[in-house]
C-alpha cells in the first residue's frame, strides 16, 4: 500500500515568493492535515480537512497562507508571499477517522522549505 | 500550554543499552489517545504506538515497550537492548476526544536519542 505522497521534496526561493506544496493521502483516508515542524520542535497542526471540508484552520495565518482539497483527495498549501520565518518542514499525514476517532496518523516525507 | 511535555531533549546510549524516553501529558479528557512517532534522519514519522485512555496495559512489540501510568499522567517508551538504527528522535502526542480539539495532535518537543556502536 502506497503511503502519504509530498512533493516537491526540497524548495529554496526567496522571500516575498508564492510557493505551493501538494500531498496525496493514503488511499481511502478521509481525514487530511498539514502541519509545519521548525527545528528542533514538534509538528504543528495548520489545517486540518474531513474529506473536502477544512474543519480546524484555527492555526493557519491565513494573511499568507491557504490550502484546498477539492475533491477530497489530494490537498495543495501555498504560501504568497513567504517570509524568512516560514522556512521549516511542512508534512502532510492522513488518517481514518470513523466513529472511533483518534486513530493513528501517517505521515509523508515532507517539504522542507528554504526561504532566502 | 504545552499538554505534552518531553522533558529529555537528548539521550545518548550506547549500542545494547537500555533507554528510555519520558512523556508526561497534560489534559481534563477522561477519553483520549496517546501516540509514539519515530523521526528518522530521513524526516517522515514513522508510528509506533497508539493507546486509549481506558488502557492502561504496558504494551510491549520487540524491542520495544510502554508503561503507560495515568495516575502520574506519564507514557514512558523503553527501546530495550538499542541498536544503532534506533537512531531517531522520537515524539509522544496526545489526541483529546471530548474537547473542541478531538482530532487534533499535541506533539511534545521530541527527544533526540543517538546510539553509537
Amino acid at each position: 500500500e502506497a503511503g502519504v505522497v509530498q512533493s516537491p521534496r526540497y524548495k529554496i526561493i526567496e522571500k516575498k515568493q508564492p510557493v505551493a506544496f501538494w500531498c496525496n493521502p493514503i488511499s481511502g483516508h478521509n481525514t487530511l492535515y498539514w502541519y509545519r515542524q521548525n527545528l528542533g520542535q514538534g509538528p504543528e497542526l495548520l489545517i486540518r480537512y474531513e474529506n473536502e471540508e477544512a474543519v480546524d484552520d484555527s492555526q493557519l495565518p491565513k494573511d499568507r497562507f491557504s490550502a484546498e482539497r477539492l475533491k477530497g483527495v489530494d490537498s495543495t498549501l501555498k504560501i504568497q508571499p513567504a517570509e524568512l520565518g516560514d522556512s521549516a518542514v511542512y508534512l502532510c499525514a492522513s488518517s481514518f477517522s470513523g466513529t472511533g476517532r483518534g486513530y493513528e496518523q501517517y505521515f509523508g516525507p515532507g517539504t522542507r522549505l528554504t526561504v532566502t | 500550554a504545552q499538554k505534552v511535555t518531553q522533558a529529555q531533549t537528548e539521550i545518548s546510549v550506547v549500542e545494547k543499552e537500555d533507554v528510555t524516553l519520558d512523556c508526561v501529558y497534560e489534559t481534563r479528557d477522561t477519553t483520549y489517545y496517546l501516540f509514539w512517532y519515530k523521526q528518522p534522519p530521513s524526516g517522515e514519522l514513522v508510528f509506533l504506538i497508539r493507546r486509549n485512555s481506558f488502557d492502561e496495559q504496558n504494551e510491549i512489540s520487540g524491542r520495544y515497550s510502554w508503561n503507560f501510568q495515568k495516575s502520574t499522567s506519564s507514557f514512558n517508551f523503553t527501546i530495550t537492548a538499542s541498536q544503532v538504527v534506533d537512531s531517531a528522535v522520537y515524539f509522544c502526542a496526545l489526541s483529546e476526544l471530548e474537547t473542541d480539539s478531538w482530532g487534533k495532535f499535541q506533539f511534545g518537543a521530541g527527544t533526540q536519542v543517538v546510539v553509537t556502536p
